[in-house]
């Protein structure tokens, strides 16, 4: 079955700055791979998706990028702000409708 | 649209006992997911339905883990008897047929066995 990994699994930024989280997954039929957010205490937010069809998908300050060859996608945040603190997950999409999450980063933006 | 409704939110039982967590889904998706989310584990998929049948059950923890989906608009993720290690965020989640793997996340019941 898939499997995903996802580096780092904390990430320190300061205000203002971009913050890059990186996955791999192991399956190269999965063909979608979206991204949550999830606050303290709050349910995971889907922020940002990607399909395999394209290479780059960008809203605001979010941009997801895929690199199917290498079997990786990334995801990019510009201009952090503090409430971009968070905890975010990367996933893929297996047989049927199954998404594999990876393990999460807690991304904390300082001001 | 209301979103994924779950209910309760919180859940405070005693080992042994009967515990039966709701979830109504998103009005026109096709599918249903019942996670389990705890620091140790992260976010597991325990099962799934298609048009209110259980596709893949294979993250079913043990035979005291029970789901239904007796209609569209509900489902029952049912756990007796409960233990401490059951203990965790239970989330509800949905799906429309034609946007596979798009998933959208109710609030969770925050499940405590003592």
């Amino acid at each position: 079955g898939e499997n995903v990994e996802q580096h780092p699994s904390t990430l320190s930024v300061q205000e203002g700055d971009s913050a890059v989280i990186k996955c791999t997954y192991s399956d190269s039929a999965s063909n979608y791979f979206p991204w949550y957010k999830q606050e303290l205490g709050k349910r995971p937010q889907l922020i940002i998706d990607i399909r395999s069809n394209v290479g780059e998908k960008k809203d605001q300050r979010i941009a997801v990028t895929l690199n199917k060859t290498a079997k990786h996608f990334s995801l990019h945040i510009t201009e952090t702000q503090p409430e971009d603190s968070a905890v975010y997950f990367c996933a893929a999409l297996e047989y049927g409708n199954k998404l594999v999450f990876g393990a999460g980063t807690i991304l904390r933006v300082k001001s | 649209d209301a979103g994924v409704i779950q209910s309760p939110r919180h859940e405070v039982t005693e080992m042994g006992q009967e515990v039966t967590l709701r979830c109504k889904p998103i009005s026109g998706h096709d599918y249903l997911f019942w996670y389990r989310q705890t620091m140790m584990r992260g976010l597991e998929l325990l099962i799934y339905f298609n048009n209110n049948v259980p596709i893949d059950d294979s993250g079913m923890p043990e035979d005291r883990f029970s789901a239904k989906m007796p209609n569209a608009s509900f489902s029952t993720l049912k756990i007796q008897p409960s233990e401490p290690r059951d203990s965790a965020v239970y989330f509800c989640a949905s799906c429309p047929a034609g946007l596979r793997g798009e998933q959208y996340f109710g609030p969770g019941t925050r499940l405590t066995v003592t």
